[in-house]
């Protein structure tokens, strides 16, 4: 059964650097997702990507925040310059329909 | 806006007791309405969807829900809790017509106990 993967599960970096979280879809899907779970807390939607461009995004995807369909595979998030309040899970979605999204295993983010 | 709104952050029952979830949303018009489970360390899984068509919805793992529109909630059910069922989940709405961001309630972790 096709499934979206993320790598890496878990990365840590320091306060100031800049990170890249992969994510590759299911191969036929047109939607794509990411939203972050900071520990204890509920998910939270960032961004979703169709057709080549950010469909739509929340307050927290700032400037900060990039995503990239770079080569019709993988999907991914930029951090620019992390901050220790973007420690959380991230995970990434997608869909075929825009609905009944289908989510990754999540990559685990720890700013120090 | 839409918002969910999932009544007790932790639900104790005993194995092969009924096993009942909460979920009420808010939203202007009727929403499609997810159930996810997320096991530790795990991503998040569909459950089950409404929709359109009959309210009562079946999942995977022998969970079903209802939505119930005069009540605005979508409860998650299942007859005979097993141990396998602990696990933290997820209900979630979708605004029909727009970008289909999903909007998560606060989560209900369900523990199992002999």
């Amino acid at each position: 059964e096709p499934e979206v993967t993320q790598t890496p599960s878990h990365q840590v970096t320091q306060m100031g650097q800049e990170v890249i979280l992969r994510c590759v879809p299911i191969s036929n899907h047109l939607y794509f997702y990411w939203y972050r779970q900071i520990l204890g807390q509920k998910v939270e939607f960032l961004v979703s990507f169709y057709n080549n461009e950010i469909s739509e995004k929340s307050e927290i995807f700032d400037d900060q925040f990039s995503v990239e369909r770079p080569d019709g595979s993988n999907f991914t998030l930029k951090i620019r310059s992390t901050k220790l309040e973007d420690s959380a899970m991230y995970f990434c979605a997608s869909t075929l329909f825009s609905y009944e999204q289908y989510f990754g295993p999540g990559t685990r983010l720890t700013v120090t | 806006a839409q918002s969910v709104t999932q009544l007790g952050s932790h639900v104790s029952v005993s194995e092969g007791a009924l096993v009942l979830l909460r979920c009420n949303y808010s939203s202007s018009v009727p929403p499609y309405l997810f159930w996810y489970v997320q096991y530790p360390n795990q991503g998040l899984q569909l459950l089950l969807k409404y929709t359109t068509g009959a309210t009562l919805v079946k999942g995977i793992n022998g969970f079903e829900a209802e939505f119930k529109k005069s009540e605005t909630s979508f409860h998650l059910t299942k007859p005979s809790a097993h141990m396998s069922d602990a696990a933290e989940y997820f209900c979630a709405v979708i605004h029909t017509g727009t970008a289909s961001k999903l909007t998560f309630g606060t989560g209900t972790r369900l523990q199992v106990t002999l």
